[in-house]
């Protein structure tokens, strides 16, 4: 079945360091991605998507690139400040799933000033 | 624009004690509506969707129960609360068209004692 793989944490870095968090998935056909984070006791916000094959995902400094050969959808980020310290879930859907998202098991990142 | 409310925003129940969780879409019509739970540093877990009036499908048999009474109200329920029930739940709703990308309300914490 379909499923999503990433990178366990957590993950610290200091701030202004680079950030990439490995995300790889299963599935049959063409997926959306999606990266979506969670801050401390609050529920998920949508971070960035993409919906077919080398489509870049971008928001908030974040980027990630849907590669199909790979099988791939990382995470990354130039330069991480304190504010991004949260819980990062990769995340896939397909067509004719009544829109049921499958999750990663996600990714703590703490940044430390 | 669209916003999803959950309430209560946290509770503390006793072992035994019913459920009910709230959660209400604005904005849009029609909505696929979700219940997760997220478990204590954990990753969430799809409990019930539902993509309409009365229409419930259940992803993970439980103690739990789910209800959709209104076309952008979701509730989920319980008879006899378990410890095992306590954790973070959070509703979700998308349109059910296009890129399937889900938006979460803020979440309510359970804590069962």
């Amino acid at each position: 079945g379909n499923s999503v793989t990433q990178m366990e944490g957590p993950v610290t870095l200091s701030e202004e360091a680079f950030l990439t968090i490995n995300c790889t998935y299963t599935a049959t056909g063409y997926p959306s991605l999606f990266w979506y984070v969670q801050y401390p006791g609050e529920g998920l916000q949508l971070l960035l998507k993409a919906t077919k094959a080398d489509d870049k995902g971008s928001n908030k400094g974040f980027e990630a690139t849907y590669r199909k050969e790979t099988t791939s959808f990382h995470l990354e980020k130039g330069s991480v400040q304190v504010s991004d310290s949260a819980v990062y879930f990769c995340a896939l859907s397909w067509a004719g799933n009544t829109g049921k998202l499958i999750f990663g098991q996600g990714t703590t990142l703490q940044v430390k000033p | 624009s669209q916003t999803i409310h959950q309430w209560p925003a946290t509770l503390v129940q006793p072992v035994g004690s019913p459920l009910s969780l709230e959660c209400t879409v604005e904005g849009t019509s029609n909505p696929n509506l979700y219940w997760y739970r997220q478990a204590a540093g954990r990753g969430l877990q799809l409990l019930f969707y539902s993509v309409g009036i009365g229409q419930i499908s259940s992803e993970v048999p439980q103690n739990l129960s789910a209800s959709r009474p209104q076309d952008r109200q979701f509730i989920l329920s319980s008879k006899k609360l378990l410890l095992s029930d306590s954790g973070f739940y959070l509703c979700a709703w998308s349109d059910g068209t296009g890129l399937y990308e889900q938006y979460f309300g803020p979440g309510t914490r359970l804590t069962v004692t």
